[in-house]
C-alpha cells in the first residue's frame, strides 16, 4: 500500500472549516484514500473514503486532486468534540490491512 | 456506540498471570481484527480472521494466541506477558465480500502488565 504523508499537528477555530491536508504521491490506480479518527482513548472512526471524485457524507468532504497524489479532509464547520488524531491511509479496495501512520493530532479552540 | 463491544475495559496484569481479552460484534460482520496501539507509536495490526478463519498474523509473539469461535465473537489469551506489551488493544470488524470493508472499530482494553 502506499505511503501518506500528513503534519503532525494542526490548529483550529471552533465553528470554522478544518481542512486537513495529505499526500500519497505513490498512490496506484486501484487504491482508494481512506480517513479514520481517533478521538483521545478511543477507538479509530471511519469518516470517508473515496477514490478519484470528491465525496461529502454527514461529516466530512472528501478533495481528491486530480493527479490523485493529494487530498484533503475538510470539516465544515469544526466543533471542539472534533479534537482528535486524522488518519489517512490508502489501501486498494478489497484489501483488509489498514497500515496507520501517526497522522494529524487536530485541536478545535474555543 | 460502533456496535463493536470489548471487554474489559482496563486490566492489570502480572507477568505470570493468563488472561483474555473479549471482542463482540453486532453488525453481522464476516470479518475481525486485533491491532495493538503503543504509546507513542501508530496502530499495528497483529491478526486478521475471515469466515473464522485466521488469514494474517503479523508476526506475533505466541504469549498472544487468538481464537474465534464464531463470526461475532473474538478473543485475544495473554500468557507470560512482558512490561512492554502494555498497550491499548483494539478489535474490530468489516464486512468484506459485497460490503465496503470499512473497519468499525471496538473502544478497546487499556493492558498494563506489571
Amino acid at each position: 500500500d502506499a505511503k501518506t504523508t500528513q503534519p503532525p499537528s494542526m490548529d483550529c477555530a471552533e465553528g470554522r472549516a478544518a481542512n486537513l491536508p495529505c499526500n500519497h504521491s505513490t498512490i496506484s490506480g486501484n487504491e482508494y484514500v481512506y480517513w479514520y479518527r481517533q478521538i483521545h482513548s478511543q477507538g479509530p472512526q471511519y469518516i470517508i473514503h473515496g477514490l478519484k471524485n470528491n465525496e461529502t457524507n454527514e461529516m466530512a468532504s472528501l478533495i481528491i486532486t486530480e493527479d490523485r497524489k493529494s487530498s484533503t479532509l475538510i470539516l465544515p464547520h469544526a466543533t471542539l468534540r472534533d479534537t482528535a488524531v486524522y488518519y489517512c491511509i490508502v489501501r486498494s479496495q478489497g484489501a483488509q490491512k489498514l497500515v496507520f501512520g501517526q497522522g494529524t493530532r487536530l485541536t478545535i479552540n474555543p | 456506540e460502533t456496535g463493536v463491544t470489548q471487554t474489559p475495559r482496563h486490566l492489570v496484569m502480572g507477568m505470570t498471570n493468563k488472561k483474555s481479552l473479549k471482542c463482540e460484534q453486532h453488525l453481522g460482520h464476516n470479518a475481525m481484527y486485533w491491532y495493538k496501539q503503543s504509546a507513542k507509536k501508530p496502530l499495528e495490526l497483529m491478526f486478521v480472521y475471515n469466515f473464522k478463519e485466521q488469514t494474517e498474523n503479523n508476526s506475533v509473539p505466541s504469549r498472544f494466541s487468538p481464537e474465534c469461535p464464531n463470526s461475532s465473537h473474538l478473543f485475544l489469551h495473554l500468557h507470560t506477558l512482558q512490561p512492554e506489551d502494555s498497550a491499548l488493544y483494539l478489535c474490530a470488524s468489516s464486512q468484506v465480500e459485497g460490503g465496503s470493508n470499512e473497519q468499525f472499530f471496538g473502544p478497546g482494553t487499556r493492558l498494563t502488565v506489571l
